[in-house]
């Protein structure tokens, strides 16, 4: 069964600190490795991945992928108030499965 | 806006009580999708369609019967729940099963069973 872990399962930082969220995976014929974030309702795509090494960035936000020991890291600096979410990691695999990890709820204080 | 639109955005039912949940998308994609989220669970997959064609059932109690009349909207029909079926559920679109990229969400419908 395709198993898709995220660590911590909370987190807590002040505004200004940076933060490194973790996903690590178990799954049949990986294909990508996604990030999404999740203020209120509608889970919002970040970042896809399907190389590893490759850090995709954007703005403050930045990603990379370990295909050899199966985990991403999503990396914040310079946190802000804003970047207060749920952190959804997913990963598909064959047969077109999208498995999603819990999530990290990341709280970011003035 | 994702482009994917859901209504009801609460909904309090009884067990008794027949309701759907309504999802359209405008973004032109092929492929659709229900998902459950619970407290502290992961995302489940619940039902996958892909131009208009169920193509997954992801072992979903008869209770919930989807239904995709074109490949613009999606219902999910709700009938006899239980109190454990209260969740969020999000209908979620993407431009084919065959592509690996990214999948656009609603914004939920909050079902609360009492």
């Amino acid at each position: 069964e395709d198993k898709v872990v995220q660590s911590p399962l909370s987190l807590v930082v002040h505004e200004g600190d940076t933060v490194t969220l973790n996903c690590s995976y178990e799954v049949t014929n990986f294909r990508s490795l996604l990030w999404y974030k999740q203020e209120k309702k509608a889970p919002t795509f970040l970042f896809m991945l399907t190389s590893s090494g490759i850090e995709k960035k954007s703005g403050r936000l930045s990603s990379i992928l370990d295909k050899k020991e199966l985990f991403s890291i999503l990396n914040i600096t310079a946190t802000q108030t804003g970047d207060s979410a749920v952190y959804l990691c997913a990963v598909k695999s064959s047969g077109d499965k999208l498995t999603f990890g819990t999530g990290t709820r990341l709280a970011v204080r003035p | 806006e994702t482009g994917v639109t859901q209504t009801p955005r609460h909904l309090v039912m009884g067990m008794t009580n027949k309701k759907s949940l309504k999802c359209e998308q405008h973004l032109g994609h092929n492929a659709m999708y229900w998902y459950k989220q619970s407290a502290k669970k992961p995302l489940e997959l619940m039902f996958v369609y892909n131009f208009k064609e169920q193509t997954e059932n992801n072992s979903v109690p008869s209770r919930f019967s989807p239904e995709c009349p074109n490949s613009s909207h999606l219902f999910l029909h709700l009938h006899t729940l239980q109190p454990e079926d209260s969740a969020l559920y999000l209908c979620a679109s993407s431009q084919g099963l065959q592509i690996p990229g990214e999948l656009f969400f609603g914004e939920g419908s909050r079902l609360t069973v009492l």
